[in-house]
């Protein structure tokens, strides 16, 4: 059974930059593409974006300037990084597998990050 | 950005009685090479990921009840739940893929 589970601090400072693991069990990274995407408090939900094992990454123009996300393929885990962080970036922020017609089947639980001094 | 536009916002429904949730899309959702529409439909409880219920606007994934259906195609889309249980209780989103960036709906609460 496949199960991605999040990992990262909860609480970010401004201007400061949001890290993320998210690591996958019960199946190889290398294959299907692999995205972010988040949920500020009470709101719908956005995607961030994604990458493929080869390391090939599509991002969200809106977050594009600050967003990397990264793989590491010895350790089935995906990363994000989102630099310059403001309150507006507090969201559960999710991992998610996508596969035929770029449905995402398997997700996270989610990590609540708060962007707070 | 093709933009999903949900309808209606809320809903309350009795037990027993059908749902009807509408998507629609500013740009067709329909990829010519492969006639296939990148719509999707997620059902999220409150405290949990969203749970794909139906991709490719109408294909029902594995394990969700057959009460839940999705029609629709090009920039229209429902999601009906022919007999709402308690369960069913939750916020549904739609989601495109056919350009990027994916989007997806508002959502829509459904309420007993």
């Amino acid at each position: 059974q496949v199960q991605l589970q999040e990992s990262g601090p909860g609480l970010v400072k401004p201007s400061e930059t949001l890290s993320l693991i998210c690591t996958v069990s019960g199946d190889s990274i290398s294959t299907y593409y692999w995205n972010w995407i988040r949920q500020p408090p009470g709101k719908g939900l956005e995607w961030i974006g994604f990458i493929y094992y080869s390391g090939s990454t599509n991002y969200n123009p809106s977050l594009k300037s600050r967003v990397t996300i990264s793989v590491d393929t010895s350790k089935n885990q995906f990363s994000l990084k989102l630099t310059s962080v403001t309150a507006a970036d507090t969201a559960v922020y999710f991992c998610a597998r996508a596969r035929s017609g770029f449905a995402f089947d398997i997700w996270g639980q989610g990590t609540m990050v708060t962007v707070s001094s | 950005d093709i933009v999903m536009t949900q309808s209606p916002d809320s809903l309350a429904v009795s037990l027993g009685e059908r749902a009807t949730i509408n998507c629609k899309s500013s740009q067709s959702v329909l990829f010519s090479s492969n006639n296939k529409n990148y719509l999707t439909w997620y059902q999220q409880k409150p405290g949990q990921p969203p749970k794909l219920l139906i991709y490719w606007a109408s294909t029902r994934e594995s394990g969700v009840p057959d009460r839940f259906s999705g029609s629709g195609s090009g920039t229209d889309f429902t999601l009906t739940i022919s007999s709402v249980q308690a369960e069913d209780v939750a916020v549904y989103y739609c989601q495109q893929y056919n350009k990027s960036p994916c989007t997806f709906g508002q959502g829509t609460k459904l309420e007993i």
